[in-house]
């Protein structure tokens, strides 16, 4: 069974640091492309950035460039997503997602939720 | 970026309706589209894939179509467990985008 746990959500001030990690279990995490997903309260669903299953190739989305940062440890079957400069707009809850082969995200975490406040 | 205009933004339905949701990309994705359902609280489950393609495990009163830039879900008779928000996703291209969410409200 395809499980994906989210950890590391919580409070940061704004310009602060989290890492958001993502344990996979149940398929051969190294060969499929993971996504992080993003919700904020009250809206609608925003992708954040993507991995290949080698970790060499990533994507953001605009709005997190430069201050995020995906990566993955095939090793540990976990993925990661580093948040630095946190603004009031990252505040959401995080997914992270599997891709399958044929695109589309068929499977997904629960969530953590990221709050950045003062 | 591809922008997913979903619409409409909300419908309101009664039991037994067939209902229609519709994303327009802006530009052609060929299939690469797929639907997902989100129930307050939990992750979004995804229903359809390559547009028409019906998720394992989903009842088959759901169906996709479309193919470039017009794409559609039906739910052929709406049930009481089927209200919620759906989505559409766009996996052409990078940064992937959904549409903007379709709340189904009960009439």
């Amino acid at each position: 069974e395809v499980q994906l746990v989210e950890s590391g959500g919580g409070l940061a001030q704004p310009g602060g640091s989290l890492r958001l990690s993502c344990a996979a279990s149940g398929f051969t995490f190294s060969i499929y492309v993971m996504t992080w997903v993003r919700q904020a309260p009250g809206k609608g669903l925003e992708w954040v950035s993507g991995i290949g299953g080698g970790g060499s190739t990533t994507y953001y989305v605009d709005s997190v460039k430069g201050r995020f940062s995906i990566s993955r440890d095939n090793s540990k079957n976990t993925l990661y997503l580093q948040m630095n400069s946190l603004r009031a707009e990252d505040t959401a809850v995080y997914y992270c997602a599997r891709m399958d082969d044929g695109g589309g995200l068929a499977y997904w975490g629960q969530g953590t939720l990221v709050t950045v406040s003062s | 970026d591809i922008q997913m205009t979903q619409s409409p933004s909300s419908l309101s339905a009664s039991v037994g309706d067939r209902v229609t949701i519709t994303c327009r990309a802006s530009q052609g994705i060929r299939n690469d589209l797929g639907w997902y359902q989100q129930k307050p609280g939990k992750a979004p489950k995804r229903l359809i894939y390559a547009a028409s393609s019906l998720q394992s495990g989903v009842p088959s009163r759901f169906s996709g179509s479309g193919s470039g830039t017009e794409f559609t879900l039906t739910i052929s008779s709406l049930q009481p467990e089927d209200f919620a928000i759906y989505y559409c996703l766009q996996h052409n291209n990078y940064p992937l985008t959904f549409g903007g969410g379709t709340k189904v409200e009960i009439k």
